[in-house]
């Protein structure tokens, strides 16, 4: 079984510049999530799709950032500006049905700098 | 008050012996409960699941959970140099629709 794919693994860009991230998830998972993962910090989520639809999206800043996850699959997080706050590892993820019962499998993540 | 609170760490402890991790929850009515591994530049994977008040073993692992105290714990035991990675506790919301994760516990097994 294929894992969930991320890209890319890295980034560095200036602080009000945007940037896009891109997750495909296990074939057949129907709920992807976003995470964020501050360095020493555990994973917060930002959003959680179920299909293409949004489950949650409460800690979402929505003034920069966005998601979408169009026909159910793959996914794309923005953030447009940038912040040097927003330096953190985004990690996607998939489960076969909601959180209560399904394990979470991860994506290698993507590793953001802000300048 | 943290929705999931561990202890910092780092946890230091001998190669062969028990290591032991804890975690305290505030949602009384959270069902689910996970401990994830990550190990540094890599992403979390899920080590064990508990559901159910009291023991679950697999392998070296064995979580413990006690709904009335808001308590799960992780012991692992024969520790290896391999275990040393930070230990994710998460914990499913009463709403049944959010995984929320501690901030970890760094595990360092020396040999």
């Amino acid at each position: 079984e294929a894992g969930v794919a991320q890209s890319p693994r890295y980034k560095i860009i200036e602080k009000r510049q945007s940037v896009a991230f891109w997750c495909n998830p296990i074939s057949g998972h129907a709920t992807l999530y976003w995470y964020q993962q501050i360095l020493g910090q555990g994973p917060k989520l930002l959003i959680q799709f179920q299909n293409n639809g949004v489950v949650d999206d409460s800690q979402l800043p929505k003034d920069r950032f966005s998601a979408e996850r169009l026909k159910g699959v793959d996914s794309t997080l923005k953030i447009q500006p940038a912040k040097l706050e927003d330096s953190a590892v985004y990690l996607c993820a998939s489960s076969s049905a909601g959180t209560g019962y399904s394990p979470l499998h991860f994506g290698n993540g993507t590793r953001l700098t802000v300048t | 008050q943290k929705e999931v609170e561990q202890n910092s760490g780092p946890l230091s402890v001998p190669e062969g012996a028990i290591a032991s991790l804890n975690c305290t929850y505030s949602d009384r009515g959270s069902q689910s409960f996970f401990w994830y591994r990550q190990y540094s530049g890599k992403s979390p994977e899920l080590i064990m699941s508990i559901y159910s008040n009291g023991d679950k073993e697999d392998g070296r692992f064995t979580a413990q959970l006690n709904k009335a105290s808001q308590y799960v714990s992780l012991l692992i035991r024969d520790s290896q140099p391999s275990d040393s990675a930070t230990y994710l506790c998460a914990v499913n919301n009463s709403g049944g629709n959010k995984l929320v994760f501690g901030a970890g516990t760094i595990l360092r097994v020396k040999s």
